[in-house]
């Protein structure tokens, strides 16, 4: 299967500020790219799909505005949790599809903590 | 749209014991269905997936699963578990549209000496 990396795999900032989380696809084309975020023994919860070169699509409740996403390339997609408050701490977790793929690849999480 | 339902947050079980993780789903349109299974504190690893054919699907770590389209369910069996499969386990569905997985709940496997 395809490598992804996601960096950092933990991060503490303060209120206010801006995160960026990196995910990369490794040794695969990704097409399609997936954020999620996971609270504390809950499940994963779909944020945005995005592909190479187009706008994100966010699911309904997710505010663009707040949680930048950018598919510039297909092996890179970033994160950007703009102006954190301690409600934005989670786990946050990309996984990544290329055409005609029947299954996702996961990196390996983000742990978002805001102070 | 589609859900996805694991009854059972959790399943406390002995070394060596059997176990099934129960996975029911509901779709209007065809899916793809997958289980996956998480450590503590990273990514997902795909542990089998549905896609048609057969519908008993063998996957890794000596799990397998079987299709029931009449119960819309999906569950996940290991005839003889190991402490190292504690973990948290996925189910999930797969519109075949948007590509979108939707996850279920999540099972806590919790295997005892």
């Amino acid at each position: 299967g395809a490598v992804v990396s996601q960096h950092p795999s933990r991060v503490i900032c303060k209120s206010g500020t801006s995160v960026k989380i990196e995910c990369r696809s490794l040794d695969f084309q990704a097409t399609t790219m997936f954020w999620y975020r996971q609270f504390p023994k809950q499940s994963l919860m779909l944020m945005a799909t995005s592909n190479e070169g187009s706008k994100a699509t966010y699911e309904q409740g997710v505010e663009k505005d707040k949680f930048l996403i950018n598919h510039a390339s297909l092996t890179l997609s970033t994160l950007t949790v703009t102006s954190a408050h301690p409600e934005d701490s989670s786990f946050y977790i990309c996984s990544v599809m290329g055409l005609g793929n029947t299954e996702a690849f996961f990196g390996q999480g983000t742990r978002l903590t805001v102070v | 749209a589609q859900s996805v339902t694991q009854l059972d947050s959790q399943v406390p079980v002995f070394e060596e014991a059997p176990v099934e993780l129960r996975c029911n789903y509901s779709s209007s349109v065809s899916v793809y269905l997958f289980w996956y299974v998480q450590y503590p504190n990273q990514g997902l690893q795909l542990l089998l997936k549905y896609l048609s054919g057969s519908t008993l699907v063998k996957g890794i770590n000596g799990f397998e699963a079987e299709f029931n389209k009449s119960q819309t369910s999906f569950h996940l069996r290991k005839p003889s578990v190991h402490i190292s499969d504690t973990a948290e386990y996925f189910c999930a569905v797969s519109d075949l549209r948007t590509d979108k997985l939707i996850f279920g709940t999540g099972t806590r496997l919790q295997v005892f000496p």
